[in-house]
């Protein structure tokens, strides 16, 4: 099946620093992407949608200012959490699109950690 | 509204047995599609089972099965014969028409122990 990887797996960051997760397709190419976050013992919530070469757009109650994407090719997108707060400490999860039957592909997720 | 309901937060299962997994969606779309996915602790999502809107028969993938009743609005998972490396956390999800962008709507999940 087709893969979709993150980076880094996990990090930890002080508050006030901006942190970059990278959501790369391997061997397909994501016409989208989409970024969820995952508190603990809760489920995905969608943060973003992201299509490659376009703003992204942005769920109800999440800042654009404050998460932002970049999907600069049709086989990355990057999150940056910045001025990170101890409250942004989640799972982060991206998925990809590929294919004609809209088939959708997770990342292994990363956790970040905000001290 | 919320799209996906999962009110199971917890079930248990003594292995080899069979468990049912209940999930209720809304949504006034006529295409859509249903998912399972199971989420161990290691935190990856692993597809475990689609249904689609149209598909007249309940979908099946090995131990998995899922029971669609479409006027009901329900897709509950069926696991047969459990296994001990089926405990985690189970999310039924959604899949609206295109203008949703295909994104997915997941429900609460619900944690299943599988006890020996």
């Amino acid at each position: 099946g087709a893969v979709v990887s993150q980076h880094p797996s996990w990090v930890i960051c002080k508050s006030g620093t901006s942190v970059k997760i990278e959501c790369r397709s391997l061997d397909f190419q994501a016409t989208t992407m989409f970024w969820y976050r995952q508190f603990p013992k809760q489920s995905l919530m969608l943060m973003a949608t992201s299509n490659e070469g376009s703003k992204a757009t942005y769920e109800q109650g999440v800042e654009k200012d404050k998460f932002l994407i970049n999907h600069a090719s049709l086989t990355l997108s990057t999150l940056t959490v910045t001025s990170a707060h101890p409250e942004d400490s989640s799972f982060y999860i991206c998925s990809a699109i590929g294919g004609d039957n809209h088939e959708q592909y997770f990342g292994p997720g990363t956790r970040l950690t905000v001290t | 509204a919320q799209k996906i309901t999962q009110t199971q937060p917890g079930m248990f299962v003594q292995e080899k047995e069979a468990v049912t997994l209940d999930c209720t969606y809304d949504t006034s779309d006529q295409s859509y599609g249903l998912f399972w996915y199971k989420q161990p602790s290691s935190g990856e999502m692993i597809f475990l089972i689609y249904q689609g809107s149209y598909d007249e028969q309940n979908a099946t993938e090995g131990r998995y099965s899922l029971n669609f009743q479409k006027a009901r609005k329900s897709a509950n998972l069926v696991i047969s014969a459990s296994q001990l490396g089926d405990s985690a956390m189970y999310f039924c999800a959604m899949r609206e028409g295109i203008d949703s962008g295909y994104a997915l709507n997941f429900g609460k999940g619900t944690s299943l122990l599988v006890t020996p």
